[in-house]
């Protein structure tokens, strides 16, 4: 069946341009988890996402950053005001559910800030 | 708060070489371990995962073992192929713990390449 599926794959922005990034999660997957990979900071949790709800916001480095889900599917990741550090590789995960379930990745999204 | 640490990178091995890639961590909880890994050009994808104390996770001939007296879960494999150069990850998960909502800490990974 089909993964989890992120656009763009590649995002060249302008400093202080807002961006949009998309996942698609796969079917019946109740969780849905966005981290960021970067060279200074590796591989970071962002945001987690049961159903349509947001329980852990934690890992938003900062209020220009904001994510939603609708319809229990997509999400999207909005950052605000792009900085050159939101430079990165966005990386959405979906699961079965929160709990021991194998996290499926897809296959991110790399964002260059010039 | 938790973290995991890996052995830094890269790793050159010749074909048929053991691999051994260490990653110790530190959790409040009783977490539940991962290694992942990210061939070139691909997403991440779980290679094995271990769940509770002396358990053996394997897959694809890789194997870890989670050994909560040393709190580490390093990954083996008796003998490289060309086709495992990749970026492999430690993470960790704490079930367990209220609020973890099973989001995964990452190490900073480790660069596997295997030479002919």
């Amino acid at each position: 069946g089909a993964g989890v599926s992120q656009s763009p794959s590649n995002k060249v922005t302008e400093k202080g341009k807002d961006v949009e990034l998309r996942c698609d999660p796969i079917s019946g997957h109740t969780a849905l988890y966005w981290y960021r990979q970067s060279l200074g900071q590796g591989l970071e949790f962002l945001i987690y996402f049961q159903g349509n709800s947001a329980p852990d916001k934690s890992g938003l480095p900062s209020d220009r950053f904001s994510a939603e889900r609708t319809g229990g599917s997509v999400s999207t990741l909005t950052i605000q005001r792009t900085q050159q550090e939101d430079s990165a590789v966005y990386l959405c995960a979906s699961s079965h559910g929160q709990g021991i379930y194998e996290q499926y990745f897809g296959p991110g999204t790399r964002l260059t800030v010039t | 708060g938790d973290s995991v640490t890996q052995m830094e990178g890269p790793v050159t091995l010749s074909e048929e070489a053991f691999l051994t890639i260490n990653c110790t961590y530190t959790a409040t909880g009783y977490p539940s371990l991962f290694w992942y890994v990210q061939y070139p050009g691909e997403g991440l994808q779980l290679l094995l995962k271990a769940t509770k104390a002396d358990d053996k996770g394997s897959n694809k001939g890789f194997e870890a073992t989670y050994r909560k007296e040393t709190t580490s879960f390093h990954l083996e494999k008796g003998s490289v192929q060309v086709s495992d150069s990749a970026v492999y990850f430690c993470a960790l998960s704490d079930f367990m713990t209220t609020d973890s909502w099973g989001k995964l800490q990452f190490g900073a990974g480790t660069q596997v390449v295997v030479t002919p």
